[in-house]
C-alpha cells in the first residue's frame, strides 16, 4: 500500500497564479484533512472532510477550496495565489473521527513570488 | 487555534540519553496523540492516550498524561540517532474532527 500520497511535492507560484495539490490515499479511509506548516508552529487546517461530497472549513479556509469527489481523492486548489500561502501544505487521512490516528502524506512545498 | 504547547522548543542531548519532552493543553480532552517529523518528511503517528489512562508504552516510548494538570509527556528512553526529529502533540479538543496541534520540540541526537 502506498498509503497517502501528494502532488507535486514542490511548486513555485507567482502571485495571482493558481493551482490544485491532489491528495490520494489508498486506505479507504472516510476523513480527509489538508493542514499547513509554517516555521515555528504547528499544523493549522485548512479543510477537511467526513466523506465522498463533504467538505468543511478548518482553522484557516480563507484563500483555499477543496473537493473530494472520489473517496480516495481530496483536492485542494488556490484560486489567486499570494506570498502569504507560502507554506508546507500535508494531507492526511484517517479512518475514524479526527481525535484519532491520522496517516500524513509527504508534503507539498509551495512558494509563492 | 494553537491548544497544545510543547516545551522545550529544543532539546540536544547525547545517543543513549533519555529525552523528556512536555505538551500542555488548554480544554479537556477526549484523547492526547504524539507524532514524530523527520526534516523534510509527513508526521508519523507514535502513541495514543485517551483521557481515562495515566501511563501507556510503546517500545522505548512512555507517555504519561496528567488530566488535572491538562498536561502530557513523551519520554524516549537510550535515545538514537534515528530519534532525531521534532515531536508534536496533538488533542481533539472539544471537536468531533480537528486535532489541535502544537507547534513541536525539536529533538537532536548527538552521537
Amino acid at each position: 500500500n502506498a498509503g497517502v500520497t501528494q502532488t507535486p511535492k514542490f511548486r513555485v507560484l507567482k502571485t495571482g497564479q493558481s493551482m490544485t495539490l491532489l491528495c490520494a490515499q489508498d486506505m479507504n479511509h472516510e476523513y480527509m484533512y489538508w493542514y499547513r506548516q509554517d516555521p515555528g508552529m504547528g499544523l493549522r487546517l485548512i479543510h477537511y472532510s467526513v466523506g465522498e461530497g463533504t467538505t468543511a472549513k478548518g482553522e484557516v479556509p480563507d484563500g483555499y477550496n477543496v473537493s473530494r469527489l472520489k473517496k480516495q481523492n481530496f483536492l485542494l486548489g488556490l484560486e489567486s495565489a499570494a506570498p502569504s500561502q507560502t507554506s508546507v501544505y500535508f494531507c492526511a487521512s484517517s479512518r475514524y473521527r479526527g481525535g484519532y490516528e491520522q496517516y500524513f502524506g509527504p508534503g507539498t512545498r509551495l512558494t509563492v513570488t | 487555534s494553537q491548544q497544545g504547547e510543547e516545551d522545550p522548543q529544543a532539546l540536544s542531548i547525547q545517543e543513549g540519553e533519555n529525552a523528556t519532552m512536555n505538551c500542555s493543553y488548554k480544554t479537556s480532552i477526549n484523547n492526547l496523540q504524539w507524532y514524530r517529523q523527520n526534516s523534510g518528511r509527513g508526521l508519523v503517528h507514535l502513541i495514543l492516550i485517551r483521557s481515562n489512562e495515566r501511563e501507556k508504552h510503546s517500545g522505548r516510548l512512555r507517555v504519561t498524561l496528567d488530566t488535572s494538570k491538562k498536561s502530557s509527556s513523551l519520554l524516549i528512553t537510550a535515545s538514537r540517532a534515528a530519534d532525531t526529529a521534532s515531536y508534536f502533540c496533538a488533542t481533539d479538543g472539544d471537536s468531533n474532527y480537528q486535532l489541535i496541534w502544537g507547534a513541536g520540540t525539536k529533538l537532536i541526537i548527538k552521537p
